[in-house]
């Protein structure tokens, strides 16, 4: 079975702090994404990946940076959270080819921004 | 960009009754139809999938079938279960690539 890792399920920041989320996968996927999930809006696209030391902007990639130094590994980085940032993140990734479009998500983090 | 839609947003049936949700799309490059449930505190999980070459595709209590002329796609689940109680999404891809767009989710509950 495939297991996306996301290494926090509950995280509670300040205003202004810089915010790592952290994700990983460990079936060897070349495309992973990070999305936030609010109620209403289903899951929104931030940043994707296609490959190692590659990244391209979602719909909503203001505010957000990521990082893809390893294959397995797909970081998020909130370079200085606001409220507006509270959310649902959810990371997920998929095998490569159109043949095999089916995502594959960690369980979350629920980000709080006070 | 790809505009998605789903309805309804909050459906309410009898356990054994039968549920419909459909989805609209609008760019017309899609060829890839799934469907995501997610249950209360758990992560979304694909359940069915659609290729733009079928028209319909069963898998037990659920089915999607597609209207590609019409753009749109609609899950179908039969004798619903307490359990089929979540959100479903549907997620059309853009861009000929594995960049998806979800809809905004309809509620199902299913009624004892």
């Amino acid at each position: 079975d495939v297991k996306v890792t996301q290494s926090s399920r509950y995280l509670v920041k300040r205003t202004g702090e810089k915010v790592f989320l952290e994700c990983v996968q460990d079936m060897d996927h070349e495309n992973m994404f990070w999305y936030r999930q609010d109620p209403g809006l289903g899951l929104r696209l931030i940043y994707f990946s296609y490959d190692v030391k590659m990244k391209e902007k979602g719909d909503i990639p203001e505010g957000y940076s990521v990082s893809r130094e390893k294959k397995e590994r797909f970081s998020l980085i909130l370079e200085s959270a606001s409220t507006n940032q509270t959310s649902m993140y959810l990371c997920a990734s998929s095998p490569p080819g159109t043949s095999n479009e089916k995502l594959f998500f960690g369980s979350g983090t629920q980000l709080s921004v006070l | 960009g790809e505009n998605v839609e789903q309805h309804p947003s909050t459906l309410s049936v009898q356990e054994g009754d039968s549920a419909v949700i459909k989805c609209t799309y609008s760019d017309s490059a899609s060829n890839y139809f799934p469907w995501y449930k997610q249950e209360l505190g758990k992560r979304p999980q694909l359940i069915i999938d659609i290729r733009s070459n079928v028209g319909e595709k069963k898998d037990q209590r659920i089915a999607v079938t597609l209207n590609k002329t019409a753009k749109h796609f609609s899950l179908h689940i039969t004798e619903t279960q307490p359990e089929d109680s979540a959100v479903y999404f549907c997620a059309p891809p853009r861009n000929y690539g594995q960049n998806f767009v979800f809809g905004p989710g309809t509620r199902l509950s299913v009624l004892p």
